[in-house]
């Protein structure tokens, strides 16, 4: 079946980097877009980004730009999520999500578990 | 981009319906047809409800429906149950290959 499995929970100190994976299965791979959407604590949805899966290219939301990166291999059909110099507000449960667009629609049809990163000293 | 507008929560009892609003701008809501909605329970992964404005993905029931009107997109839950109670949150292409949610809104079933 279709679905999007992602690694599990991670506790990290403040400066230190965390990298979050996503694979893919049940699906052509490079056929979808990858989001990346973030909840913080008790709060709502926050649109990190995308990364296009046919080009490897990546689009960040303001606010997610210097310390965000969003890579892929498509032999092993994952997405990553990399988080570099890690803040305490970066604690937060990390989903990602696909996108087909087209006649498929640009809902987010497909979501991952969620990653929950947590940063404290 | 800024967030876009919802009510904070709504109510209703079971078998009623209920309209949460989502408010955006010409640049967004009102620019473009791809509003999505999505529902989430306490613990749980988003759930896609509707997309491209009004459209229901397969095994979502035709009580959920969604339209827009101007910059507000709305999605309508008719015969409300118990298990609709969740936070919903809207999400609407914002151009340039980016996208924006709303705050999102508590619907509690009384």
């Amino acid at each position: 079946q279709v679905q999007l499995v992602q690694s599990g929970s991670e506790l990290k100190k403040p400066g230190a980097s965390v990298k979050v994976s996503c694979k893919a299965s049940g699906y052509i791979f490079i056929s979808y877009a990858m989001n990346w959407v973030r909840q913080a604590p008790g709060q709502g949805l926050e649109w990190m980004g995308w990364i296009n899966t046919n080009t490897g290219n990546p689009t960040y939301a303001r606010g997610f730009t210097g310390r965000f990166v969003f890579s892929l291999d498509t032999s092993v059909s994952t997405t990553y999520l990399q988080i570099r110099d890690l803040k305490a507000d970066d604690t937060a449960v990390y989903y990602c999500a696909r996108v087909g667009g087209g006649p498929r629609g640009y809902g987010m049809d497909v979501w991952g578990q969620g990653s929950t990163v947590t940063v404290s000293s | 981009q800024s967030a876009l507008t919802q009510p904070r929560s709504v109510s209703g009892s079971p078998g009623q319906s209920v309209t949460i609003s989502c408010t955006g701008t010409s640049s967004d809501v009102g620019g473009f047809n791809y509003v999505s909605w999505y529902q989430q329970h306490p613990g749980k992964a988003p759930k896609l409800m509707i997309y491209d404005v009004s459209e229901r993905p397969s095994g979502v029931p035709d009580r959920f429906s969604g339209s827009k009107s101007g910059n507000t997109a709305s999605l309508t839950i008719s015969g409300l149950q118990a298990e609709d109670e969740a936070d919903y949150y809207c999400c609407s292409y914002a151009g340039s290959y980016t996208w924006v949610f709303g705050g999102g809104t508590k619907l509690t079933v009384l």
